[in-house]
């Protein structure tokens, strides 16, 4: 089945450490993203990728880093310069085009949490 | 100003009624528009998109209006498994096919 995975579902980790948060689809969307939630809150874009190699910063992208070496993959670094790391992470992609039908198929979250 | 706003609710309304959502947004250069509905703790799932003649899909309706830049959402008969959070969705093709969310509006049907 094509689908969006993202893992792992539940991260702990210590306060100064770097995570890296992985996004893999198997959908051949060229675009993919990657947003933060906080209780209560939307969805906040932290950074989005169009091709292979290239990506954007959105509204929130100090303190995390991306890569896109593979177009199927698209993992999100919190580094220790983000002050507030614990949060919701979701990861979308959708195909390239502005249709009104290309909607954005999400993952099911990564839930970190740092002590 | 936020690139995309909403009232954030909750709105709690009883069993049957009809509810409306708005959604502003400030780029004028949007070019598709979206209603995501997310339930608790869960990733957010496509409800419906929005088109420019306004559609339709069962109970629920969405508009656009591009002049006044809101998109609209109207529930009709609510049920209790309605309930979850709205969330209104902009793409713009300045700076790559940005895909922006609104804060979201919270429902509560009750019986």
């Amino acid at each position: 089945d094509g689908g969006i995975t993202q893992s792992p579902k539940y991260l702990f980790r210590k306060e100064g450490q770097n995570v890296t948060l992985s996004c893999e689809q198997n959908l051949n969307h060229d675009a993919m993203y990657w947003y933060r939630q906080d209780p209560g809150q939307g969805l906040r874009l932290i950074y989005y990728s169009q091709i292979v190699n290239d990506f954007q910063k959105g509204d929130i992208a100090e303190g995390y880093s991306v890569s896109r070496e593979k177009k199927e993959s698209f993992p999100l670094t919190v580094t220790s310069a983000q002050k507030n790391p614990t949060a919701f992470y979701l990861c979308a992609s959708k195909y390239r085009g502005w249709d009104r039908d290309t909607e954005a198929f999400f993952g099911q979250g990564t839930r970190l949490t740092v002590v | 100003r936020k690139e995309v706003e909403q009232d954030p609710g909750p709105f709690n309304v009883p069993e049957g009624a009809t509810v409306a959502f708005n959604c502003t947004y400030s780029n004028s250069a949007s070019q598709s528009f979206f209603w995501y509905r997310q339930d608790c703790r869960k990733e957010p799932k496509l409800l419906m998109s929005v088109y420019s003649s306004g559609n339709e899909d069962g109970r629920f309706t969405a508009q656009l209006n591009r002049a006044s830049q809101y998109i609209s959402l109207l529930i009709r008969d609510s049920k209790l498994s309605d309930s979850a959070t709205y969330l209104c969705v902009v793409t713009s093709t300045g700076g790559g096919n940005k895909l922006t969310f609104g804060t979201g509006t919270q429902l509560k049907v009750e019986l």
